[in-house]
């Protein structure tokens, strides 16, 4: 079955400080992997997209790598900020007769705290 | 551009109601998609369309339908409302499934929510 699975479920961090979000995929075969970032009663946002041949990506304090041979994809935040609290969602995209269907993550809630 | 638009932005049904939740975009996007994501769950894909005219179910199309007579309008009906239907719900665009990376990035409205008891 594919499935993408992230963790921590939810993280608290202090501003300023770094944090690096983690994601396990099984989804085969696979496309592209996308992280995005849920703001609280908002549609979600892309961040990065990374193809198989990708192996990092950056997005300004974002920066995400992929292993494509573990299935294994992370995303770090540096220098975190009040305005980074949300659920960052990692999706996992395979190529199919239809087109590309997504794999969504249930996201790992980041709060950011003074 | 205002991107992916939706409306509602709330909604209460009673059980047996029906309402179609809408959904616009204004890029010019050949494929749109309906979501839904209830707590602690990752978004489920429902229905998407691939143009005008093109309509296609997804993961969980039970108890949905869905139309597209336009490039920019991509409307979701509930005929008859459950409570299973409580959920938000997400409308995306994209250009395509061309290769190129712009072609995959896929724009969220910013959700309705709908209760139905």
């Amino acid at each position: 079955k594919n499935q993408v699975e992230q963790s921590p479920q939810s993280l608290i961090i202090l501003e300023g400080k770094n944090c690096t979000l983690q994601c396990n995929y099984t989804v085969s075969p696979f496309s592209n992997l996308r992280w995005y970032k849920q703001d609280t009663g908002r549609g979600p946002v892309s961040l990065t997209i990374m193809t198989f041949s990708e192996n990092t990506k950056s997005n300004g304090r974002y920066t995400a790598t992929l292993d494509a041979d573990t299935k294994q994809s992370s995303l770090h935040i540096t220098a975190s900020q009040l305005s980074d609290s949300a659920s960052y969602i990692c999706v996992v995209t395979i190529l199919t007769g239809g087109g590309n269907k997504l794999t969504f993550g249930t996201g790992t809630q980041l709060k950011v705290e003074l | 551009n205002a991107g992916v638009t939706q409306t509602p932005k709330f909604r209460i049904l009673k059980i047996g109601q029906s309402m179609t939740l809408q959904c616009a975009q204004d890029m010019n996007h050949n494929y749109m998609y309906w979501y839904r994501q209830d707590p602690g769950m990752g978004l489920k894909l429902i229905y998407y369309s691939v143009g005008a005219g093109i309509t296609d179910k997804g993961e969980v199309p039970n108890g949905y339908n869905v139309s597209r007579s336009t490039t920019e309008d991509f409307p979701l009906r509930l005929e008859l409302a459950a409570p299973s239907q409580t959920s938000v719900y997400f409308c995306a665009s994209s250009l395509g499934t061309i290769q190129g990376k712009a072609a995959y990035e896929q724009y969220f409205g910013p959700g309705t929510r709908l209760t139905v008891t």
